[in-house]
């Protein structure tokens, strides 16, 4: 099936410090998903990728869509102690599946006050 | 807008009883829920999709007999486990689509099978 390769896996940074991590396939997706998944609780969205090349932000987050429909970033500025958690990228990979989405595996964030 | 709950939170249950977990779109209309399984530490994993007025569509792997679906209302999925057994104990998360690929998650059940 279809995968995502989500990196890096884990990051331990200091408050303050900008973050960047990505998601590559080996297949187009036509739609980006990244959520945040805190302990104990279902993943939120955070910012939702619907174009090539489209960048988007949401507060202090930024997202883009790569050219190729192949890759993503998100960027997070400035992080703070409450950034701490999981951030899945995900999306749909063929269109006509039901909007089945396929999650990466997840960014374990980590900031130290 | 876009919240979906799930109850219960959490539940503990002996082997071999049978448990149902409620999903609910509170502020909008879902035909797709989707079930998830969570395990420690890994990310997602798509168990079925729950199709309003029609059979739950299960992925490779997962019994049906097993984790039974019934999405009976446009707001409203229910995942059922049967005959529990301890390696059924797992997080489980549902979703429900709002717009052509949005998803919005609910906070999740946390089931132990003792």
């Amino acid at each position: 099936g279809q995968q995502l390769n989500q990196s890096p896996q884990s990051m331990f940074i200091q408050e303050g410090e900008d973050v960047s991590m990505n998601c590559t396939s080996s297949s187009i997706f036509n739609t980006w998903l990244w959520y945040k998944q805190e302990p104990g609780e279902g993943p939120v969205l955070l910012i939702a990728l619907y174009k090539a090349g489209e960048l988007t932000s949401n507060g202090r987050l930024t997202a883009q869509f790569g050219i190729t429909r192949k890759d993503s970033f998100l960027n997070i500025s400035a992080s703070i102690p409450s950034d701490v958690g999981i951030y899945f990228c995900a999306g749909p990979p063929v269109v006509g599946s039901n909007y089945k989405l396929t999650f990466g595996k997840g960014t374990l964030l980590t900031v130290n006050p | 807008g876009a919240v979906v709950s799930q109850h219960p939170s959490r539940v503990i249950c002996k082997s071999g009883t049978s448990v149902k977990i409620e999903c609910r779109s509170l502020d909008f209309q879902a035909t797709t829920m989707f079930w998830y399984r969570q395990f420690p530490k890994k990310s997602l994993m798509l168990m079925a999709t729950s199709n309003e007025g029609s059979k739950a569509t299960y992925e490779q792997g997962v019994e049906k007999d097993k984790f039974l679906i019934n999405h009976a209302s446009l707001t409203l999925s229910t995942l059922t486990v049967t005959s529990a057994h301890p390696e059924d104990s797992s997080f489980y998360i549902c979703s429900a689509k709002r717009e052509v690929t949005e998803q919005f998650f609910g906070p999740g059940t946390r089931l132990t099978v003792l």
